[in-house]
């Protein structure tokens, strides 16, 4: 089965620095997705990587899938009190035709302190 | 466009009881999986309904069931819970089996 592991567990960063989250696959990844949960919450989609190299930013978060397709990294620039939260990588995991699911990893939990 | 609801928010339940938990599907969505989120950890995939059948199942025992209606809202029904069943219940919606899933606000379980 597929594994995801995602580094640092938890990170305590200063408002107006920059962070990077790291998820790391024991597979190779087709389907690599980055969400974001407040505490207790449903999760919200931030971005989707599928191709090797393939790098997606939305505001001030940025995304990317390396070459080898089995780590992504998750950098946000200039961290604000709103990026708080837990930040998830899910896996897209196909086992039939049909079929698939969704794997995640254990999560990365962010203060932002002002 | 209405997002994915689910309902209760909050859920109290002893063991041995068994509960229901529903979710609605956001709009022209027709395939719903479920997920159970433990304290401090990733969602794990429950199964996932598509057309009202199910499309692919995780390690959950066969307590947990599910339903898709005609209109892609569904269930997720729980029997003989356990103090281990208490967790967030997540659904979420997709246009399709392997397209991107959008997710509910969850389902809060406790079992006492």
């Amino acid at each position: 089965s597929q594994e995801l592991e995602q580094s640092p567990q938890s990170l305590i960063v200063q408002e107006g620095k920059n962070l990077t989250i790291n998820c790391t696959s024991s597979k190779t990844l087709y389907g690599l997705y980055w969400y974001k949960q407040k505490y207790g919450e449903g999760l919200i989609f931030l971005m989707m990587l599928q191709k090797g190299g393939e790098e997606k930013s939305h505001e001030k978060i940025t995304a990317k899938l390396d070459e080898k397709k089995q780590q992504s990294s998750l950098h946000i620039t200039a961290s604000q009190p709103s990026h708080a939260g837990i930040y998830l990588c899910g896996a897209d995991v196909i086992w039939t035709g049909t079929a698939s699911k969704l794997t995640f990893g254990t999560g990365t939990r962010l203060q932002v302190t002002l | 466009e209405t997002g994915v609801t689910q309902s209760p928010t909050h859920l109290i339940k002893t063991r041995g009881q068994q509960v229901t938990l529903r979710c609605s599907s956001q709009s022209g969505h027709n395939t719903v999986s479920w997920y159970q989120q433990a304290l401090g950890q990733g969602p794990q995939f429950i199964f996932q309904y598509y057309r009202e059948e199910e499309n692919g199942r995780g390690n959950f025992p066969p307590r947990f069931s599910g339903l898709q209606f005609p209109n892609y809202s569904s269930e997720l029904n729980v029997n003989a819970l356990e103090l281990d069943d208490s967790a967030l219940y997540l659904c979420a919606s997709s246009g399709a089996p392997r397209d991107e899933q959008f997710f509910g606000p969850g389902t809060r379980l406790t079992v006492l």
